[in-house]
């Protein structure tokens, strides 16, 4: 069963500019959660989507945004880059159902914003 | 709010010895408990989880850890650690109807010395 494939792994962006991620989740997976990684803050949730829908979301601004597909494939946006948002992004799967259930993580996308 | 706490930033050990590695929460709500493992460069890995049930809870890889919930305290342990174990372990809480909202605390890093 392949894992949790999040695209493209490393990227530079410049402030101001804007930045698509993309994660594609375990086949059946119908959750997708995105984690903001950072030495200062550590992991941070930002959102959670499942069945197209968010079902919860992060103390983030509004620059920070996501979508998911039908397909259960998720995107995530952060518009106006800033210096601080250079971070690994985790996208996280799981099945969705009943209780806060096991997460399983791709490798990220390492942000670097100059 | 959820919060969670991780007392040891790093914690050295040498091969063959045991280690614990400490986590307390606090949350107003019931919660559930979870321990990840990070290896350089790559995503999160569940060890284990406690939902309900028995305090003790076993994981992967000889880990175990205990729910206590009078010192809201869910403590990882590991009787021989090898140098493989060496990674950062994050413990996080989540809740009921949070769904896959995990907070989560700053991490340990092991490192298990010959």
């Amino acid at each position: 069963k392949a894992g949790v494939t999040q695209t493209p792994r490393y990227l530079i962006k410049t402030r101001g500019q804007q930045v698509t991620l993309s994660c594609s989740p375990i086949s059946g997976h119908r959750s997708v959660s995105w984690y903001q990684q950072t030495p200062g803050q550590g992991l941070q949730f930002l959102f959670e989507y499942f069945s197209e829908t968010q079902r919860n979301k992060g103390n983030f601004p509004g620059r920070f945004s996501g979508r998911q597909f039908s397909n259960s494939r998720s995107e995530m946006n952060v518009s106006t880059l800033e210096l601080g948002d250079s971070a690994l992004y985790l996208c996280a799967s799981s099945t969705g159902e009943g209780a806060a259930g096991e997460l399983f993580f791709g490798e990220g996308s390492r942000l670097t914003v100059l | 709010a959820q919060s969670v706490t991780q007392l040891d930033s790093q914690v050295p050990v040498f091969e063959e010895a045991p280690v614990e590695l400490r986590c307390n929460y606090s949350s107003s709500v019931s919660v559930y408990l979870f321990w990840y493992v990070q290896y350089p460069n790559q995503g999160l890995q569940l060890l284990l989880k406690y939902l309900s049930g028995s305090t003790l809870v076993k994981g992967i890889n000889g880990f175990e850890a205990e729910f206590n919930k009078s010192q809201t305290s869910f403590h990882l342990r590991k009787p021989s650690v090898h140098i493989s174990d060496t990674a950062e372990y994050f413990c996080a809480v989540g809740f009921t109807g949070g769904g896959n909202k995990l907070t989560f605390g700053t991490g340990t890093q092991l490192k298990v010395e010959l």
